[in-house]
């Protein structure tokens, strides 16, 4: 079946300027995960969706960061007014709603920010 | 706070090998560890997923281990090819993934 899809694969933008990245979990799956992966700071988690419980919001690095998951399907990560310290790899993961289940990731969003 | 440190940090080694990635980790409070590896510029490919009530599992030339009283993981490598070349992240899963610093590896013909 269908994997984890992302969109844009690539996205270059302005710093001060918003940008939208998508994530298309594969279906069925009711978890879904934000990471992001810089050159300075590894792989970081950012934010976790799991059903219809309040996410986990304990990786957002700022307020200017939000994420959304609308019917319980496709999620979509804001950041506003960028900053050149955003550019990184954006990463997104699902897996079937149990603990010991393993996490399936797309293959992720490259931000720029000039 | 979790801290997940992988060693070495690098490796190069001739083909045909046999290899040791190391995992170690602070809370052994955790629902699985997963090895992933990824290519230059390329998503993450898991590779092999152990529960925490598990010692091992196997896929094909990787084997890999799990002691969580020591706080470790070992991925084994056998018979390493170039296409191994990769890097290879450990990962603590806690509800959400902890990631490791990472292994760069390069198998050379």
């Amino acid at each position: 079946g269908a994997g984890v899809s992302q969109s844009p694969s690539n996205k270059v933008t302005e710093k001060g300027k918003d940008v939208e990245l998508r994530c298309d979990p594969i279906s069925g799956h009711t978890a879904l995960y934000w990471y992001r992966q810089s050159l300075g700071q590894g792989l970081e988690f950012l934010i976790y969706f799991q059903g219809n419980s309040a996410p986990d919001k304990s990786g957002l690095p700022s307020d200017r960061f939000s994420a959304e998951r609308t019917g319980g399907s496709v999620s979509t990560l804001t950041i506003q007014r960028t900053q050149q310290e955003d550019s990184a790899v954006y990463l997104c993961a699902s897996k079937p709603g149990q603990a010991y289940n393993e996490q399936f990731f797309g293959p992720g969003t490259r931000l720029t920010v000039l | 706070k979790q801290e997940v440190t992988q060693i070495p940090a690098a490796l190069s080694v001739p083909e045909g090998e046999n290899l040791v990635l190391n995992c170690s980790f602070t809370d052994s409070a955790i629902y699985n560890l997963q090895w992933f590896r990824q290519d230059p510029g390329k998503g993450l490919t898991s590779l092999l997923l152990i529960q925490s009530s598990q010692r091992e599992q196997t896929s094909g030339r990787l084997n890999a281990s799990l002691d969580k009283s020591s706080g470790r993981s070992t991925l084994y490598i056998a018979a390493s090819q170039p296409g191994d070349s990769a890097t290879y992240l450990c990962a603590l899963d806690t509800d959400k993934l902890i990631f490791g610093t990472g292994t760069r590896l390069q198998v050379f013909p």
